[in-house]
C-alpha cells in the first residue's frame, strides 16, 4: 500500500546545530515531493519541494535531499533557529493529484 | 502570494448543528481545493477534493452527506459540517492549488471545530 512515514517522532537539537528530518516513503511511482512546517494551531507551511528527476535541491538554510533507490527523503536545516522549531511533515504525490501526509517530526530546538 | 485564508478560526457549537467553513484563495485563483482533518498530535488526512464547477471527490471512508463540499468559484470553497457530533471536533484544514503550479498546495491556517 501507499505509505509515508518518518523514522524520529520527535528531534532535539541545539541553537546553531545542523538538523535531519528523514522520511520514508514506499511508492516508487511517487514524482513530487514537499516538506512542510506545521506550527501549533496553525496550518502546513511550504518549506520546499523536489521532483523524482533530482536528488537535491537547496533553499535558504534548507537542503532537501532524495533517494530514489531506498526511497528515502530527508530535511537538512542549517544553523537550526528556535523559529525552526514545529511539526514537520513530508508529503509525496503518486500522480493522483493528492499529497500522502507522513506522520511527522517534532523539531525542538533548544538554547 | 499564494495565500489562503480560512474562516472561522475557531468555532464551538451544540451537538446537532451545522457548521460552515469557508476557505479562500486571495491573490490566485485556485482550480482544485482540498480539505483536510487533523486530529491533536496526528497527520492531515484528506478528505475530499473539489474542483471549482464540478462535485467533489471523497476519500473512502468519508460520507458526503455528513461533509458537504461546494466549490462555486475559483476563489471560495466550503466546508459544511452538517448534524455536527462530538466525534467531528477536529482541525479541519484547507489547501488550494492553481493550474499555473502543478503540484503545489498552498495551505490554510485551519478551523478547529469543537462540539459540545
Amino acid at each position: 500500500g501507499e505509505s509515508v512515514g518518518l523514522h524520529l517522532p520527535t528531534l532535539s537539537v541545539q541553537e546553531g546545530d545542523n538538523s535531519i528530518i528523514n522520511c520514508a516513503y514506499s511508492n516508487s511511482a511517487s514524482d513530487y515531493f514537499i516538506w512542510y512546517k506545521q506550527e501549533s494551531g496553525k496550518g502546513p507551511q511550504f518549506i520546499i519541494d523536489i521532483r523524482s528527476n533530482m536528488d537535491k535541491r537547496q533553499g535558504q538554510r534548507v537542503t532537501v535531499l532524495l533517494n530514489k533507490t531506498v526511497k528515502h527523503l530527508s530535511l537538512q536545516i542549517a544553523a537550526t533557529q528556535p523559529g525552526d522549531s514545529a511539526v514537520y511533515f513530508c508529503a509525496e504525490n503518486i500522480k493522483t493529484d493528492k499529497l500522502i501526509f507522513g506522520t511527522g517530526t517534532r523539531l525542538q530546538v533548544f538554547p | 502570494g499564494a495565500v489562503v485564508s480560512q474562516h472561522p478560526s475557531r468555532v464551538i457549537c451544540k451537538s446537532g448543528t451545522s457548521v460552515k467553513i469557508e476557505c479562500r484563495s486571495l491573490d490566485f485563483q485556485a482550480t482544485t481545493m482540498f480539505w483536510y482533518r487533523q486530529f491533536p498530535k496526528q497527520s492531515l488526512m484528506l478528505m475530499a477534493t473539489s474542483n471549482e464547477g464540478s462535485k467533489a471527490t471523497y476519500e473512502q471512508g468519508v460520507e458526503k452527506d455528513k461533509f458537504l463540499i461546494n466549490h462555486a468559484s475559483l476563489t471560495l470553497s466550503t466546508l459544511t459540517v452538517t448534524s455536527a457530533h462530538p466525534e467531528d471536533s477536529s482541525f479541519y484544514i484547507c489547501s488550494a492549488r492553481t493550474s499555473r503550479v502543478a503540484d503545489t498546495q498552498y495551505f490554510g491556517p485551519g478551523t478547529r471545530l469543537t462540539v459540545l
